[in-house]
């Protein structure tokens, strides 16, 4: 399967806890996002990258939050200190194109107790 | 501000029938894309169709079109001849241009399709 890929799937915490999830994107998807989707609502931008270079993090990425995508291929995003309000899925999409359909992960679900 | 809204949290529909799930946008910017995807309870979101704000026709993707109306500033989607595994959460998304590419996304509708 060549879609983008993300591990874990799921991921149960306790609070205060340090948690990090993986993105594997599309071969040669230059783009890479992540998105934050809590029960009930849509998907919310997080930050995405051009190859490794960090373009731009919205204000929900607070000083907790670190993604990293090292050689232009998979990605990270770290969750320190986490805390309940944190507990979401996690999804990660990837592109060609700066105005190509964006491919979409299934996502790592992330609970903290 | 860039704001997608979705007023239908859920619809129901008869298999086999059509229906229209509501997308109304706002953007002052005149190039911008529009998009639905589909999140079935998997969690992965599958996309379905796309229309460019310069577009004179309506786009169509098999069973799915779209109902675009610049001027009222909507863009609904239609689903013809509803099949039970259109049950899912359908999020109408934005992108504007110059803007990373990043989607902006509506709260969703929740499709439950009764056969």
């Amino acid at each position: 399967d060549t879609g983008v890929s993300q591990d874990p799937r799921h991921k149960i915490t306790k609070r205060g806890q340090n948690v990090t999830f993986r993105c594997d994107p599309i071969s040669e998807h230059n783009r890479l996002y992540w998105y934050r989707q809590t029960l009930g609502q849509g998907p919310e931008f997080l930050t995405y990258f051009q190859n490794e270079a960090q373009l731009e993090k919205s204000r929900l990425l607070s000083d907790r939050f670190s993604a990293e995508r090292p050689k232009g291929s998979f990605s990270t995003l770290e969750i320190q200190r986490t805390e309940q309000g944190d507990s979401a899925m996690y999804l990660c999409a990837s592109t060609p194109l700066a105005d190509g359909e964006l491919f979409f992960g299934e996502g790592s679900r992330l609970t903290v107790l | 501000a860039q704001k997608i809204t979705q007023t239908q949290p859920g619809m129901f529909v008869q298999e086999k029938e059509a229906v229209t799930l509501d997308c109304t946008y706002d953007t002052s910017d005149p190039s911008y894309g529009l998009f639905w995807y589909k999140q079935p309870s998997s969690g992965e979101m599958i996309f379905l169709i796309y229309q460019g704000s310069y577009d004179q026709q309506n786009a169509t993707e098999g069973r799915y079109s779209l109902n675009f109306q610049k001027a009222r500033k909507s863009a609904n989607l239609v689903i013809s001849a509803s099949q039970l595994g259109d049950s899912a959460m359908y999020f109408c998304a934005m992108r504007v241009a110059n803007q990373g590419g990043k989607l902006i996304f509506g709260q969703g509708t929740e499709l439950s399709v009764k056969p």
